[in-house]
């Protein structure tokens, strides 16, 4: 039983570029959540897709928009990146969170650095 | 506004004593309240998970405790073990999933020989 996965492991940009994180759920799940965690910092929640929409979402810019395939794997992707975007960027997958014990099965993470 | 807070922001302990990690919260409604263990560069593992109804819940050598009347959690850790050090994050749901999920900052432990 394969639990979450995540793609590229580590990831070097420059400011100004755009990019792309890949997210698989866990088996059973259907609903993804992505954060964003700084260095020292706890993981700060951008959004989460359920059905394919964006169900909720963080307070972040418009320049993180995701996606949510039918298989339901999911995409993150920043554009215009800042310096501050450097983070570990950690996707969560669950059950459809309607219930009070769902519990988040969090991936490896990526790590990004802007440069 | 909701917030999490734990305490201390950082742990150096002995390997085999115990120790008790706090966790504050003022996030409303509550819906859940989950502790994780996050080793440095990786994603968060689930350690325990409790409801309103619950106030405590084990897991092998984790007890987590919660009183909801003053909004407030501890993590005890039993004969820690070097394999304990890592960051321990406290998150507190207004509502299940990613809706309204406050993480705390975290409480750096460090096992020592």
């Amino acid at each position: 039983d394969a639990g979450v996965t995540q793609s590229p492991t580590h990831l070097i940009k420059t400011r100004g570029q755009q990019v792309t994180l890949r997210c698989s759920p866990k088996s059973g799940h259907d609903t993804v959540s992505w954060y964003q965690q700084a260095l020292g910092q706890g993981p700060q929640f951008i959004f989460q897709y359920y059905e394919e929409e964006e169900r909720q979402r963080g307070n972040f810019p418009d320049r993180f928009s995701g996606h949510q395939f039918p298989n339901y794997s999911s995409e993150l992707n920043v554009n215009a990146l800042l310096l501050g975007d450097s983070a570990l960027y950690l996707c969560a997958s669950s059950g459809n969170g309607q219930t009070d014990t769902d519990t988040q099965y969090f991936g490896p993470g990526t790590r990004l650095t802007v440069l | 506004k909701n917030q999490v807070e734990q305490s201390p922001q950082s742990l150096i302990i002995l390997e085999g004593k115990n120790c008790t990690l706090q966790c504050n919260y003022t996030v409303s409604p509550f819906s859940n309240l989950r502790w994780y263990k996050q080793d440095t560069g990786r994603g968060p593992v689930s350690l325990t998970i409790m409801t309103f109804s619950e106030n405590t819940k084990s897991n092998g050598r984790y007890t987590a405790t919660l009183d909801a009347d003053t909004k407030q959690s501890s993590l005890h850790i039993t004969a820690s073990q070097l394999s304990d050090s890592a960051s321990y994050i406290c998150v507190v749901s207004a509502h299940p999933g990613g809706f309204k999920t406050i993480f705390g900052a975290g409480t750096r432990l460090f096992v020592k020989a």
